[in-house]
């Protein structure tokens, strides 16, 4: 397996673009997750989805930010418009029922200009 | 509510000596106990988890965490670190992170 895919590695954008952050979990796993990491606040959860089904979004920035799942193999996280404070790592990863472990992307560096 | 509270934000340590990140979790429920390592500018290996079982629990690289209930806490040793250690390493409860602890090791 290839392991958790996300794209694009490194985004680099304006301030009020818009951003998508893509993401392809490990086959055969029901949990995916979307992760931010900043210097300032370390690693925060933003939502995670369990069988496509949104389950927690407390960790959502504010309304700029949305994620969907259209099927278990796609998961995009978008930013609209998008500000220099969004600037960080973002990671997507992903679980089966089977032993809770989480498996990590490579993330996506995002600046924000 | 659950959290992780990683006591250390750095731990400066020399090769060969033995290091100890420590490590409390709060939850009213089941618990579920990972290290997570971080290399710079790379995503996140897990180090080794706590499900239920034995509290020692070992992982790769030589390092091993012991699961205390009493206390709470899920600290991470190694006897003996080397430079290639050198990392930031992240306690989690589930899917919650700790503010994770950069373990910096001196020749």
């Amino acid at each position: 397996d290839a392991g958790v895919i996300q794209s694009p590695r490194h985004e680099v954008t304006e301030m009020g673009q818009e951003v998508t952050l893509r993401c392809k979990p490990i086959s055969g796993h029901d949990y995916l997750f979307w992760y931010r990491q900043t210097m300032m606040r370390g690693l925060e959860l933003l939502i995670y989805f369990n069988n496509n089904v949104p389950i927690d979004d407390s960790g959502m920035p504010e309304d700029r930010f949305s994620a969907k799942m259209p099927n278990a193999s796609f998961s995009t996280l978008k930013i609209q418009p998008s500000e220099p404070r969004d600037s960080a790592v973002y990671f997507c990863a992903s679980r089966g029922q089977e032993n809770n472990e989480q498996f990590f992307g490579p993330g996506t560096r995002l600046t924000v200009l | 509510a659950q959290s992780v509270t990683q006591l250390d934000s750095q731990v400066p340590v020399f090769e060969e000596a033995p290091v100890e990140l420590r490590c409390n979790y709060s939850s009213s429920v089941s618990v579920y106990l990972f290290w997570y390592v971080q290399y710079p500018n790379q995503g996140l290996q897990l180090l080794l988890k706590y499900l239920s079982g034995s509290t020692l629990v070992k992982g790769i690289n030589g390092f091993e965490a012991e699961f205390n209930k009493s206390q709470t806490s899920f600290h991470l040793r190694k006897p003996s670190v080397h430079i290639s250690d050198t990392a930031e390493y992240f306690c989690v409860n589930k899917f919650y992170f700790g503010s994770g602890t950069k373990l910096n090791v001196k020749p």
